[in-house]
């Protein structure tokens, strides 16, 4: 079966402009998450969304980071006024349920700020 | 609080010859371990993961792992490496359905 998709594969922006990521997760699955892979931070975790309980945004950066599920399928990670420290590969992954249950990640966005 | 360690930034290792990448975790409860690696590119393909039960944990590609509550390891083996296992290898450990990741080891093969 498909995996969990991604798009754009990469993306390049200019300091300032605001982008959009996409994720389609793995079908069936209610867990959506994001994260972020940086040379200076490593993989950090970004927001979760299960079912139609409210996201754990807790691991943004900013406020200029925003994340929506719609339908409680695909997810769209949307960045404002971005930055040169913005430029990462954003990694989505999903998983049946959530705690105690494997994420299947995506190829990731990566995405560079110049 | 919690954490994952990978002492090895780097490890080369020669085709055929046993692989063995160490991680450490802090944490206070049972832990929920993986394994995940990442090819030049490529998203997180999971190797394996434990949860509870047998310390001894069997994954794909010929890698196993053991859990070491005393020495809060969880280190990766492969008993025969090939040149296609040159990645990069992450440990994490699950808590609140988050992961943690520890910083990676980039496994180079030389042939």
């Amino acid at each position: 079966g498909a995996g969990v998709s991604q798009s754009p594969s990469n993306k390049v922006t200019e300091k300032g402009k605001d982008v959009e990521l996409r994720c389609d997760p793995i079908s069936g699955h209610t867990a959506l998450y994001w994260y972020r892979q940086s040379l200076g931070q490593g993989l950090e975790f970004l927001i979760y969304f299960q079912g139609n309980s409210a996201p754990d945004k807790s691991g943004l950066p900013s406020d200029r980071f925003s994340a929506e599920r719609t339908g409680g399928s695909v997810s769209t990670l949307t960045i404002q006024r971005t930055q040169q420290e913005d430029s990462a590969v954003y990694l989505c992954a999903s998983s049946v349920s959530g705690t105690v249950d494997t994420q299947y990640f995506g190829p990731g966005t990566r995405l560079t700020v110049l | 609080a919690q954490s994952v360690t990978q002492p090895d930034i780097h490890i080369t290792v020669s085709e055929g010859a046993s692989l063995e990448l160490r991680c450490n975790y802090s944490y206070g409860a049972t832990p929920y371990l993986f394994w995940y690696v990442q090819s030049p590119g490529q998203g997180l393909q999971l190797l394996l993961k434990y949860f509870s039960g047998d310390t001894l944990v069997q994954g794909i590609k010929g890698f196993e792992a053991e859990f070491k509550r005393s020495q809060s390891s969880f280190n990766l083996r492969k008993p025969s490496v090939h040149w296609s296992d040159a990645a990069e290898y992450f440990c994490a450990v699950e808590r609140d359905y988050k992961l943690s990741f520890g910083a990676g080891t980039t496994v180079t093969v030389r042939a």
